[in-house]
């Protein structure tokens, strides 16, 4: 119930494409979904979020879509850029004291030049 | 822009021996975390800490581990006698809200157990 299934596990794309990851959950409880972006060596570091109230939030060439029903969410980057090149985790949490959050696997992206 | 400082960068020690990872959190941020990272794998919870207590922790976090806000400004992880299996990366974090903002993370702390 705890956890975050996240897909694909890496991820190559070429410079200008669209790189989609995808997270799935199952406790309905989880009311904010980050997503984070881990350069290596380095911590994660807050990309971009949603609540379960809109479906998609789109914040430059970052977008998150939300699919409630289907208790699903996935990170879209366009015009991915070699820079982009990271791993990226999706998260989970729920509106209770504490704010555990649970992460996703990661996903390997590599961005052509 | 204020970030999550932590120290060591990197901490090498014998196991069985006691290590402390230190912290300083964003200052006008309430609510603080540790997490851990194996090489390679997911980011997991250890623990949360709000008003100078626990609020929140992992099975991981067992009676090895314990957190202490000793002033107001670091935050710090103390694993009392190391394992192998503590060789990981920890992550100290803090946010301003307790929910509905994200957690920001410092840069870690590469902990090796030998």
């Amino acid at each position: 119930q705890q956890q975050v299934k996240q897909s694909p596990q890496s991820l190559i794309v070429q410079k200008g494409g669209i790189s989609i990851i995808n997270c799935a959950y199952e406790n309905t409880a989880f009311d904010y979904f980050p997503w984070y972006q881990q350069f290596p060596g380095k911590g994660p570091a807050l990309l971009i979020a949603i609540r379960p109230d809109v479906s998609e939030k789109k914040e430059g060439r970052f977008t998150i879509s939300f699919n409630k029903s289907a208790k699903q969410f996935s990170l879209h980057i366009m015009d991915s850029q070699p820079g982009d090149s990271a791993t990226y985790f999706c998260a989970a949490t729920t509106d209770n004291y504490g704010q555990n959050f649970v992460f996703g696997p990661g996903t390997r992206l590599s961005v052509l030049p | 822009e204020p970030e999550v400082t932590q120290t060591p960068s990197h901490q090498v020690t014998q196991m069985g021996q006691e290590v402390i990872l230190r912290c300083v959190p964003i200052s006008n941020h309430l609510y603080f975390y540790w997490y851990r990272q194996i090489l390679g794998q997911k980011v997991e919870f250890l623990v949360s800490f709000y008003n100078n207590e626990i609020s929140e922790k992992s099975e991981i976090f067992d009676d090895q581990f314990s957190v202490e806000r000793p002033d107001g400004s670091n935050f710090t992880l103390k694993i009392r006698s190391t394992k192998l299996e503590d060789s990981a990366m920890y992550f100290c974090a803090s946010s301003e809200v307790r929910t509905g903002g994200g957690q920001y993370f410092g840069p870690g702390t590469r902990l090796l157990v030998l």
